[in-house]
């Protein structure tokens, strides 16, 4: 089992929707949390970090369940400019690697 | 802007033939990772510094090595190139120990023929 997972999508929604996805991880001593955007042949940057159960930037919202071992990332009102991959990353506390997913891909149409 | 760079952008060798890929950052971190990845794939940690020194992952073939000689500056050797080598590589930095956050440079995309 992949130490981080994600649906790779994509996901088409039109401007002004909704869309969540989900990125699971197996190592339940993780302690943080990261959701980086990548455009296409550019390197990932970070959208956000998720340090405790959530947290909300703007039309982004990011949410922990650390029971079930899942992060989510929620996009509303949808830009066309919100067209991306989005890379779930998790760290352990002993340790300042991160492991990626492989990425959701993102499309919003007009 | 204080940031990561990396030079080439784009990188053509042959295959067999040496290429150095060189990173810089500008953000005083102590901590410098490189990364390849593949089409559709998730980055794959090839090794890092915490300041000198080397941790390689368990798992990165012989065939890269890395150095780093001073805070600024991290080059990536690819001693033998092969076709599944070509791949973009991605430099990345991180403050500190315990500071998972990482700041990525844009890639050098490595062609091998």
């Amino acid at each position: 089992r992949k130490e981080v997972e994600q649906d790779p999508g994509p996901f088409n929604v039109p401007e002004g929707a909704t869309v969540a996805f989900n990125c699971t991880y197996s190592n339940s001593a993780s302690q943080s949390f990261f959701w980086y955007r990548q455009d296409c042949r550019k390197e990932p940057k970070l959208l956000m970090s998720v340090y405790s159960s959530g947290n909300e930037d703007g039309r982004f919202t990011a949410q922990l369940n650390r029971a079930s071992q899942y992060i989510s990332l929620l996009i509303r009102d949808s830009k066309l400019s919100d067209s991306a991959t989005y890379l779930c990353a998790v760290a352990r506390s002993n340790d300042y690697k991160l492991s990626f997913g492989a990425g959701t891909t993102v499309t919003v149409r007009a | 802007d204080a940031m990561v760079i990396q030079n080439p952008r784009y990188q053509v060798t042959q295959f067999g033939k040496p290429v150095t890929l060189s990173c810089s950052q500008t953000l005083n971190h102590n901590v410098m990772y490189w990364y390849q990845q593949k089409s559709s794939q998730a980055p794959k940690l090839l090794f890092h510094y915490y300041d000198k020194d080397f941790n390689n992952e368990a798992d990165t073939p012989d065939n890269f090595q890395s150095r780093r000689p001073n805070t600024s500056f991290c080059f990536l050797d690819i001693r033998s190139p092969g076709l599944g080598d070509a791949a973009m590589y991605l430099c990345a930095t991180s403050r500190e120990t315990g500071v998972p956050e990482q700041y990525f440079g844009p890639g050098t995309r490595l062609t091998v023929t």
